[in-house]
């Protein structure tokens, strides 16, 4: 089946600081998304980006579809920022989300 | 106005009880789905429904068994719960398959 890498798997940021995420996955697929779990366990979607540069707010995403890979722009982070950052494919019939093992950001104040 | 909501949000029991999770979703959407979030976080599908037919199984235990009675609505009862089943439960939606996906709170099962 196909695998989703993430990395890093763990990032620390002062706030203000930019960070880029990066999501690589072994096969074509037919949808990406990029979702924020935040502290309190809930996953927030954040982009659905199967190709192309998406942009909301402070975060933007861009994925390279022909290259295997996604990744997401956090720019002038916040503390509420702060949590796992989870980018799922899906890739055949019947809409299943692999998922990657996340990457966990904590940014200090 | 939730879009996809859950209950109970925790559920602490024993092993051997019988337990179920109820979802909803207000979004008009076809398609529902059961994840499982692991200790280390790692997430995966357990089920899909579209239009109350079951789509996808994934090797899931057959002590686990959803029911979908109306597209929106999927609920998922476990019975003979074990040690092993305490994770945390997200119930998903989406338009058809392969559009965008949107999670419930999710439910934190813990078996003692």
């Amino acid at each position: 089946g196909i695998q989703v890498e993430q990395s890093p798997p763990d990032l620390i940021l002062q706030e203000g600081a930019n960070s880029t995420l990066r999501c690589n996955f072994s096969d074509s697929v037919n949808n990406l998304q990029w979702f924020h779990q935040n502290p309190w366990g809930q996953l927030i979607n954040l982009f659905y980006i199967p190709s192309g540069t998406k942009q909301n707010g402070r975060l933007s995403a861009t994925t390279v579809a022909t290259e295997r890979y996604s990744l997401l722009y956090i720019s002038s982070s916040q503390t509420t920022d702060s949590g796992v950052y989870f980018c799922a494919v899906n890739y055949n019939q019947g809409g299943k989300l692999i998922f990657g093992q996340g990457t966990e950001l904590s940014v200090k104040p | 106005d939730t879009a996809v909501s859950q209950t109970p949000k925790y559920l602490v029991t024993q092993m051997g009880n019988d337990k179920s999770i109820k979802c909803e979703q207000n979004l008009g959407h076809d398609t529902m789905y059961w994840y499982k979030q692991d200790s280390k976080k790692f997430l995966k599908i357990m089920f899909s429904y579209n239009n109350k037919e079951l789509i996808i199984n994934e090797t899931v235990p057959n002590r686990f068994s959803p029911k979908s009675p109306d597209k929106a609505h999927l609920n998922l009862h476990i019975n003979s719960l074990e040690l092993g089943d305490s994770a945390v439960y997200f119930c998903a939606s989406s338009q058809v398959e392969a559009y965008e996906q949107y999670f419930g709170p999710g439910t934190r099962l813990t078996v003692t």
